[in-house]
């Protein structure tokens, strides 16, 4: 699966380092939200989610914030290594208690060894 | 686990010709996603169901694309008569009703297909 390309914005990281990407979300009724990380020629892989009723998530190496008062989502990715390198996409459910997701149009991030 | 399987990988065909995708979900799994993406409109959810049901297909572009779940383990996505303007990867995903520590919102995807339409 090939990611949208030449438009993306994109976040350059040395190796170690913390990365830190950002996505806006359009809808203030969303409650619940996703990150997905997207190889080159691959699918979408879940990372980590979070719900409204939350602020902050950790789980291994990533951490998700959440701030609704301004509809921004961060995820963070600590130690950031080579295997990382990928396109990230945000995604929030526009219709609360529906499975459909929406997904943003993505970050790429490019780890330098 | 196998994951969710997607047949063909590629696919090339010319314009006017019908094309169908076909996907297996995760066993247990009883919501499927057809999902399109393009460097030009990302990622998109195309249509969903829920136990075999279509519960929201306004993503589909128009009449010419069709999509069909006869069970639990099988799904169809079908583009007739095929254009150009069709060229995109076409993603199936499949989710679970979660459980503990497991969320439904989840969405597995596929490999994904790549067709181009000539």
């Amino acid at each position: 699966g090939e990611s949208v390309g030449l438009h993306l914005p994109t976040l350059s990281v040395q190796e170690g380092d913390n990365s830190i990407i950002n996505c806006a979300y359009s809808n203030s009724a969303s409650d619940y939200f996703i990150w997905y990380k997207q190889e080159s020629g691959k699918g979408p892989q879940f990372i980590i989610d979070i719900r409204s009723n939350m602020d902050k998530r950790q789980g291994q190496r990533v951490t998700v914030l959440l701030n609704k008062t301004v509809k921004h989502l961060s995820l963070q990715i600590a130690a950031t290594q080579p295997g990382d390198s990928a396109v990230y996409f945000c995604a929030e459910n526009i219709v609360p208690g529906r499975r459909a997701l929406t997904f943003g149009s993505g970050t790429r991030l490019q780890v330098q060894p | 686990d196998a994951g969710v399987i997607q047949s063909p990988r590629h696919e090339v065909t010319e314009m006017g010709q019908e094309v169908t995708l076909r996907c297996k979900p995760i066993s247990g799994h009883n919501s499927l996603f057809w999902y399109r993406q393009t460097m030009m409109r990302g990622l998109e959810l195309l249509i969903y169901f829920n136990n075999n049901v279509p519960i929201d297909d306004s993503g589909m572009p128009e009449d010419r694309f069709s999509a069909k779940m006869p069970n639990a383990s099988f799904s169809t996505l079908k583009i007739q008569p095929s254009e150009p303007r069709d060229s995109a990867v076409y993603f199936c995903a499949s989710s679970t009703r979660g459980g503990v520590g497991r969320s439904s919102y989840e969405q597995y995807f596929g490999p994904g297909t790549r067709l181009t339409v000539t």
